[in-house]
Parts: C-alpha cells; sequence; structure tokens
C-alpha cells in the first residue's frame, strides 16, 4: 500500500486567497484525522471521520476551515479566506479502528500563507 | 483546559547512553497514552503505547506510566544518532487526543 497520499507537498500562497489540501487514506481505514502543527501550538487534532461523516470538528480553528470527505478514498480540508496565522504543516491521517494505536500519518503540506 | 506538557529540551545523550523522555497531564480520566517520534521534515511515526499503570517494552523502548502522579515516560536505551528525533507525547481521553509540544532529543556518537 502507498499510505497515506497528501498534495500539495507544499503550498505558498496569499493572504485572502482559498487554500485546498487533500488526502487520500489507505485502503480500508474507516478513520480519517486532519491535524495542524506549528511551532507555537504543536500537533492539533482539527477534525476526524468516520465513515465519511465528521464525528468532532472541535479542533477547527474558525469558521473559515472547512473539511469535506465525500467518499471513503478522499478528502479535503479548504481554509477560505486563508489568513498568515494558518501557515502550519497539515497532516492527514487514517485509522482501520479509529485508535491512536493503528493510526498512519501522511507526509503533510506544508502551507505558507503571505 | 487539558494539558500535556513536556520538556521542549533539547536533550543531548551520548550514544549508548540511557536517554530519558517525560510527559505530565492534567485529566486524570486520561486513559491511553502513546509516543510518537517525529524527524526533521517528517510526519509522526507511532513508537509505543500504554494503557496500563507499569512498564511496557519494546526492543530498546520501554514506557512507563504513572496514573496516580499523572506522567508517562519514554526510555530509549542504547541510544543511537539514528534516534535522534522529536518525541511527542499523546493522552487520549474519551476520543479526545491531545499531544505535548515534543521534546528534542540528539544522541551525539
Amino acid at each position: 500500500d502507498a499510505g497515506v497520499i497528501q498534495s500539495p507537498r507544499h503550498e505558498v500562497t496569499e493572504m485572502g486567497q482559498e487554500v485546498t489540501l487533500r488526502c487520500k487514506p489507505i485502503s480500508g481505514h474507516d478513520y480519517l484525522f486532519w491535524y495542524r502543527q506549528t511551532m507555537m501550538r504543536g500537533l492539533e487534532l482539527l477534525i476526524y471521520f468516520n465513515n465519511n461523516v465528521p464525528i468532532d470538528d472541535s479542533g477547527m480553528p474558525e469558521d473559515r476551515f472547512s473539511a469535506k470527505m465525500p467518499n471513503a478514498s478522499f478528502s479535503t480540508l479548504k481554509i477560505q479566506p486563508s489568513e498568515p496565522r494558518d501557515s502550519a504543516v497539515y497532516f492527514c491521517a487514517s485509522s482501520e479502528s479509529g485508535g491512536a494505536d493503528t493510526q498512519y500519518f501522511g507526509p503533510g503540506t506544508r502551507l505558507t500563507v503571505l | 483546559q487539558k494539558e500535556v506538557e513536556q520538556n521542549s529540551g533539547p536533550l543531548s545523550v551520548p550514544e549508548g547512553a540511557i536517554a530519558s523522555l517525560n510527559c505530565t497531564y492534567s485529566d486524570r480520566g486520561s486513559q491511553s497514552f502513546f509516543w510518537y517520534r517525529q524527524y526533521s521534515g517528517k510526519s509522526p511515526e507511532l513508537i509505543m503505547f500504554i494503557y496500563s499503570n507499569g512498564d511496557k517494552e519494546d526492543g530498546r523502548f520501554t514506557a512507563q506510566l504513572n496514573k496516580a502522579s499523572q506522567y508517562v515516560s519514554l526510555l530509549i536505551r542504547d541510544s543511537q544518532p539514528s534516534d535522534s528525533a522529536t518525541y511527542l507525547c499523546a493522552v487520549v481521553d474519551n476520543n479526545d487526543m491531545r499531544f505535548g509540544a515534543g521534546t528534542r532529543l540528539t544522541v551525539k556518537p
């Protein structure tokens, strides 16, 4: 298996622009997680899905952030409009059972908002 | 506010020594505990998890959990330069997973 796939790997955009991050989980994994990592705040869980349904989005920072999972093999995290404080590495992870002991991280997307 | 605290380091140990990484947490209801290793520019990788008080060993790694004192530690025996990374502690309570800021470990040859 190719593992969790994220695209793009790097994104540089200007403040106010819409940003869309993409994730393909490992086939057969029913859980998908979106994380954000910054030097200041560390690694934070933003939202997770089970069987394509959002279960907990309490970590989503504000309404500018939205996430979707239209099918079992694809998820997006969208930021509109983007702000410089959104600059971070965004990780997607997937899990077969939902437990952290079976969670596999993707390589991450490094987002820079100028 | 549920907190997970780690010494940010850097922690520097000589090759072959034991590296000891510590993590404290504020929520007494926390149920499961995880250690991730993250190399610079890479994604976190799970290396140990522990649910019960006591020690859990896996190769050169030992996780220690003390729920009464609300700390979990990771010992790395016979440290190697390849162990140089940031180690993240994660604590789960009712599906709420929180990470510490991480401890940067450097193993010097």
